[in-house]
C-alpha cells in the first residue's frame, strides 16, 4: 500500500529557530517521487521540491533543504532561521507511474513561527 | 502565464441542486486532476486525465462528473449536491503523470 505519514500535526518555534518537518513514505514501487507543498493561510498550494526515487542527493535551496533517505523512507524537510512568513500547512506527497498521476499526501503538518 | 485558474473561488449550494466548478490552465499541461481537502483527510484524487478526450476516475469519484474536450479546461460537474460533499476543490496539472503538478487557488464549496 502507498502511505505517507508526516507525524507531527502541528509545531510550533520561535523566529530565527531551525525547524524539521518528517515525512515518512512507504511503497513498493522501485521509481517514484516526492514532493512537499506548502500551503499559507491564504490556501493555495505552492510547489517546493519534486525528488526521484533514484537521486539520493541532498537539496539546499535559501533557507530551505531536504534530506531523503532511501534507507528509512524519509524526505525530511528542514527550514533554517524560520520566519514568520514560513507559518502555513506543509504537505508531503508521493507519486509514481504505477499510480496514474495521483499524489499520495500525508495530513500535513502547521507551522506556525511567532516573532 | 497565469497557470492554473478555478472558478468560482466561493460556492453555496442547496442539497439537491449541480454545479460546475470550472478548471483552466494555459501551460499546454496533458495531466489534469480534481482533488478535494477535507480536514483531517488531506486532499484526495477524484477524477483525472492523461489528454484530451480520455478521463478516468480517482479515489473519491462518487457524486462528480468530468469530461475533457480541449487540454486546456476540465471542469468537475456536481450531479445532485449533498452536504457531505462540502470541502475544498483544487485542480491540478502537469506535463505529465510523474511531472511536478501545479494547483489551482481552490473553490470552497458549501452544500446546506
Amino acid at each position: 500500500a502507498q502511505k505517507v505519514t508526516q507525524a507531527q500535526t502541528e509545531i510550533s518555534v520561535v523566529e530565527k529557530e531551525d525547524v524539521t518537518l518528517d515525512c515518512v513514505y512507504e511503497t513498493r514501487d522501485t521509481t517514484y517521487y516526492l514532493f512537499w507543498y506548502k500551503q499559507p493561510p491564504s490556501g493555495e498550494l505552492v510547489f517546493l521540491i519534486r525528488r526521484n526515487s533514484f537521486d539520493e542527493q541532498n537539496e539546499i535551496s535559501g533557507r530551505y533543504s531536504w534530506n531523503f533517505q532511501k534507507s528509512t523512507s524519509s524526505f525530511n524537510f528542514t527550514i533554517t532561521a524560520s520566519q514568520v512568513v514560513d507559518s502555513a500547512v506543509y504537505f508531503c506527497a508521493l507519486g509514481g507511474y504505477n499510480q496514474g498521476g495521483k499524489l499520495i499526501f500525508g495530513q500535513g503538518t502547521e507551522l506556525s513561527v511567532k516573532p | 502565464n497565469a497557470g492554473v485558474t478555478q472558478t468560482p473561488k466561493f460556492q453555496v449550494l442547496k442539497t439537491g441542486q449541480s454545479m460546475t466548478l470550472q478548471c483552466a490552465q494555459d501551460m499546454n499541461h496533458e495531466y489534469m486532476s480534481w482533488y478535494r481537502q477535507d480536514p483531517g483527510m488531506g486532499l484526495r484524487l477524484i477524477h483525472y486525465s492523461v489528454g484530451a478526450g480520455i478521463t478516468d476516475q480517482g479515489e473519491v469519484p462518487n457524486g462528480y462528473n468530468v469530461s475533457r474536450s480541449t487540454t486546456e479546461d476540465f471542469p468537475l460537474r456536481l450531479l445532485s449536491a449533498a452536504p457531505s460533499q462540502t470541502s475544498v476543490y483544487f485542480c491540478a496539472s502537469s506535463y505529465g503523470i510523474t511531472d511536478t503538478q501545479y494547483f489551482g487557488p481552490g473553490t470552497r464549496l458549501t452544500v446546506l
